[in-house]
C-alpha cells in the first residue's frame, strides 16, 4: 500500500515568511501528486497537482510545488505567506490506473498559522 | 452551481442508534468516496464505489456499509453508532475509468458532516 508522510503537523509562521512543508511518498511507480488545503470549517478544496510535465507546478494563491522523482517527494513552497493562508494541508498520491484512479491516499496533514 | 451535496451537515446521536449521511452529486462523475477526518490522523477511507452498482472497501470500512444504486447518491449507514464513529465524514467524487483526458483523479469533497456518537 502507497503512505504519504508530511514532515510537518503545524509550522507557526508571521506574514511575508516563506514557506515549505514537506511531503513524501511511498509508491514506486507513476503517481499523481496532490495538495489539498482546508481552511478552517470548509472542505477539502485543490491547491495543486502534478500529473506529468515540468515537475514545477504552480497552483492557485500564489503556490508551487516541485516533484523530484528521484528523492520520492512533493514539496509546497510559497516564498510569502499571508494570514489568509491559515489552514490545513493535506498531501496526496494515487497510482493512475484503472480502478485505482480515484484512490487519493492522504498524508496527515499539516496546520499553517499565520500570525499577521 | 455543480458540486456534492452532504446531509446533515451536524448530527448528534446516541450510541447504537442507526443514521444514514446522504451524499449527493451533480457532476456526473462515476467514483464516489466516503472519507472520515479525525484530528491528526488526516483523511481516512472509508468505502468507495467506482461505479454506480459497485462499491469498496477502504482502510477503516468496519461499522459502516454504503450503497450506489445511481450515479448520483452514495449514502453511508451506520447500522449502530459508538462514540468511536465521532468524526468528520466527507463525501467525495472523481471522474471515473474512462471519463476525461487526463483524468489525474482529482477528488471534489463536499461539506463535510458532523458527527458525535454519545
Amino acid at each position: 500500500a502507497q503512505s504519504v508522510s508530511q514532515h510537518n503537523h503545524h509550522v507557526i509562521l508571521s506574514e511575508a515568511a516563506s514557506l515549505e512543508l514537506g511531503c513524501n511518498y511511498s509508491y514506486g511507480g507513476t503517481v499523481n501528486l496532490f495538495w489539498y488545503v482546508q481552511y478552517p470549517g470548509q472542505h477539502l478544496q485543490l491547491l495543486l497537482k502534478y500529473f506529468s510535465g515540468d515537475p514545477l507546478v504552480k497552483g492557485i494563491k500564489g503556490f508551487e510545488a516541485e516533484f523530484i522523482k528521484s528523492k520520492f517527494s512533493f514539496n509546497l513552497r510559497k516564498p510569502s505567506v499571508q494570514w489568509s493562508d491559515t489552514a490545513e494541508y493535506f498531501c496526496a498520491v494515487n497510482a493512475p490506473r484503472g480502478s485505482t484512479l480515484g484512490r487519493l491516499y492522504f498524508g496527515r496533514g499539516t496546520q499553517l498559522t499565520v500570525w499577521p | 452551481i455543480a458540486g456534492i451535496t452532504q446531509a446533515p451537515t451536524s448530527q448528534i446521536l446516541a450510541a447504537g442508534r442507526r443514521m444514514t449521511l446522504r451524499c449527493t452529486q451533480d457532476m456526473r462523475h462515476n467514483a464516489m468516496y466516503w472519507y472520515r477526518q479525525d484530528l491528526g490522523l488526516g483523511l481516512r477511507l472509508i468505502h468507495y464505489s467506482n461505479t454506480a452498482g459497485t462499491t469498496g472497501k477502504g482502510e477503516v470500512p468496519d461499522g459502516y456499509s454504503v450503497s450506489r444504486a445511481n450515479t448520483d447518491d452514495f449514502p453511508l449507514t451506520l447500522a449502530s453508532a459508538v462514540p468511536s464513529q465521532t468524526s468528520v465524514y466527507f463525501c467525495a467524487s472523481s471522474l471515473g475509468q474512462g471519463q476525461g483526458s487526463p483524468n489525474t483523479g482529482e477528488l471534489f469533497f463536499g461539506e463535510g458532516s458532523r458527527l458525535t456518537v454519545l
